[in-house]
């Protein structure tokens, strides 16, 4: 178990640019979650993935936000053409959904963006 | 609507002296509850969580919480804090029709007097 990776940990664009962000999960996960934390914020719920279906994303802050797990393994996030507002640390969790109890989301370390 | 309240930005606390932090859920139904931490740098970690049965659940680090539901809380708490325990937790609650995505209250940093 590597845990959760997330690349690239910083990333700096200025405004109007647009940003993909990579997420691979542990290994054995079949769920996968984005989330946003602004500053003195808790994360926020974007979208997440059952194997390579995204189940939800009406949470997605608007239509310049897309996401996509194509083979149900690693996950990217696309922000086009960003503004100041996108400026936030971006999440994935990642956990094993089965039946049965209830199974923990295991976070990586973030994508810290900066938008100038 | 799921929401978290949690009602303290900042608290500090010495250091051997015992700590709870507080958390509202606003759900309508039996609740999935969870504290994390986030430490400087670091990704947040699980410390509990609860789904159902025995009201009062131990979590790693010395951290328990109880489920009040006639209060709607989820309290954190730890007898004896250490100078490692400053960081930022943050109270959630799962959303099952969300694929159990979680709603995060805005934290509590955590300060440790010595």
């Amino acid at each position: 178990d590597t845990g959760v990776s997330q690349d690239p940990r910083h990333k700096i664009t200025k405004r109007g640019q647009n940003v993909t962000f990579r997420c691979d999960p542990i290994s054995e996960h079949n769920r996968l979650y984005w989330y946003r934390q602004t500053l003195g914020q808790g994360p926020e719920f974007l979208t997440y993935f059952q194997n390579e279906a995204q189940l939800e994303k009406s949470r997605l802050l608007s239509d310049r936000f897309s996401a996509e797990r194509p083979k149900g393994s690693f996950s990217t996030l696309e922000i086009q053409r960003t503004e100041q507002g996108d400026s936030a640390m971006y999440l994935c969790a990642s956990s094993l959904h089965a039946t049965g109890p209830l199974y923990e989301q295991y976070f990586g370390p973030g994508t810290r963006l900066t938008v100038t | 609507a799921q929401s978290v309240t949690q009602p303290d930005i900042h608290i500090t606390v010495s250091e051997g002296a015992s700590l709870e932090l507080r958390c509202n859920y606003s759900y309508g139904a039996t609740p999935y509850l969870f504290w994390y931490v986030q430490s400087p740098g670091q990704g947040l970690q699980l410390l509990l969580k609860y789904f159902s049965g025995d009201t009062l659940v131990q979590g790693i680090k010395g951290f328990e919480a109880e489920f009040k539901r006639s209060q709607s809380s989820f309290n954190l708490r730890k007898p004896s804090v250490h100078w490692s325990d400053a960081a930022e937790y943050f109270c959630a609650v799962g959303v099952p029709q969300a694929g159990t995505a979680l709603i995060f209250g805005k934290g509590t940093t955590l300060s440790v007097s010595s």
